[in-house]
C-alpha cells in the first residue's frame, strides 16, 4: 500500500523568509510525484509532477526536487498570498491511482 | 476553458437521510474521479470512470454510496443511507492522462451530517 507524509503540518513564515516542506512516500514502482495547491473552500490545484530522483520544477517562487524516498517544495521569499494548503500526491504502478498526503498548511505573514 | 462544474456546494441533511452530488467535467476529459476530504486529510479516492466505465471503486463503501456517470459526461455520487462519519467535502476531478498527476478538481460539495 502506497503510504505518503507530509512534514510540517503547519508552517508560519514571515514575508521573505524561505523554507521548505518535506513529503515523505513508500510505494511500489513510483510512475510519479505530484504538488498541489488548496486554497480554503477550493478544490486542489496543480502545481508540478516530477518522475524521477533528481528531477527539479520551479515555478515563481516555488521549486520541487525529488529523492529516492522523498520530495521536497522549497519557497523562496514567499508572499502571503502563497499561503495555502500544498499537498504532495504519488502514483505507482500497484495503485493506478493517485495517494494524496495529508498536506502543510503554509501562513506568510505580511 | 470551462473548469470543473459541482452542485449543491453546500448541504446540510440528517443521519440516515440521503444525498447526491452532482459534476460536469472539463469538455473531453474522459478520465472522472471522485474523492472524499475530511477536514484536516489529503483527499481519498472513491471512484474512478474512464468513460463510462469504472476503473477503481476500491474504496467506495458500496452499502451505502453508488455513483454513476452516464454517456462518457456527467456524473452524480448517491449517499444513502447518510452516516455522521460522512461529514467531509466532496471533490469531482476529472484528467486526461493520469500519469501526467494533472487533475483538475472542481470546488467540491461539502456535506454536513447532523
Amino acid at each position: 500500500e502506497d503510504q505518503v507524509t507530509q512534514s510540517p503540518e503547519a508552517l508560519r513564515l514571515q514575508e521573505g523568509e524561505s523554507s521548505s516542506l518535506n513529503c515523505s512516500y513508500t510505494v511500489s514502482g513510483l510512475r510519479g510525484l505530484f504538488w498541489y495547491r488548496q486554497d480554503p473552500g477550493k478544490g486542489p490545484e496543480f502545481l508540478f509532477t516530477l518522475y524521477s530522483a533528481g528531477e527539479e520544477k520551479e515555478k515563481e517562487r516555488l521549486k520541487a526536487t525529488l529523492t529516492k524516498k522523498e520530495s521536497f517544495l522549497h519557497i523562496t521569499a514567499p508572499k502571503p498570498e502563497d499561503s495555502a494548503t500544498y499537498l504532495c500526491a504519488v502514483y505507482s504502478g500497484s495503485a493506478r491511482q493517485l495517494t494524496f498526503g495529508s498536506g502543510t498548511q503554509l501562513t506568510v505573514l505580511p | 476553458e470551462a473548469g470543473v462544474a459541482q452542485s449543491p456546494r453546500y448541504k446540510i441533511i440528517e443521519k440516515r437521510q440521503s444525498v447526491a452530488f452532482w459534476c460536469n467535467p472539463i469538455s473531453g476529459h474522459a478520465t472522472l474521479y471522485w474523492y472524499q476530504q475530511i477536514l484536516g486529510q489529503g483527499p481519498k479516492l472513491l471512484i474512478q470512470f474512464q468513460n463510462n466505465g469504472v476503473v477503481d471503486d476500491s474504496q467506495l463503501p458500496k452499502d451505502r454510496f453508488s455513483a454513476e456517470r452516464l454517456k462518457g459526461v456527467d456524473s452524480t455520487l448517491k449517499i444513502q443511507p447518510a452516516k455522521l462519519e460522512d461529514s467531509a467535502v466532496y471533490l469531482c476531478a476529472s484528467s486526461l492522462d493520469l500519469s501526467t498527476g494533472e487533475l483538475f478538481f472542481g470546488e467540491g460539495s461539502r456535506l454536513t451530517v447532523l
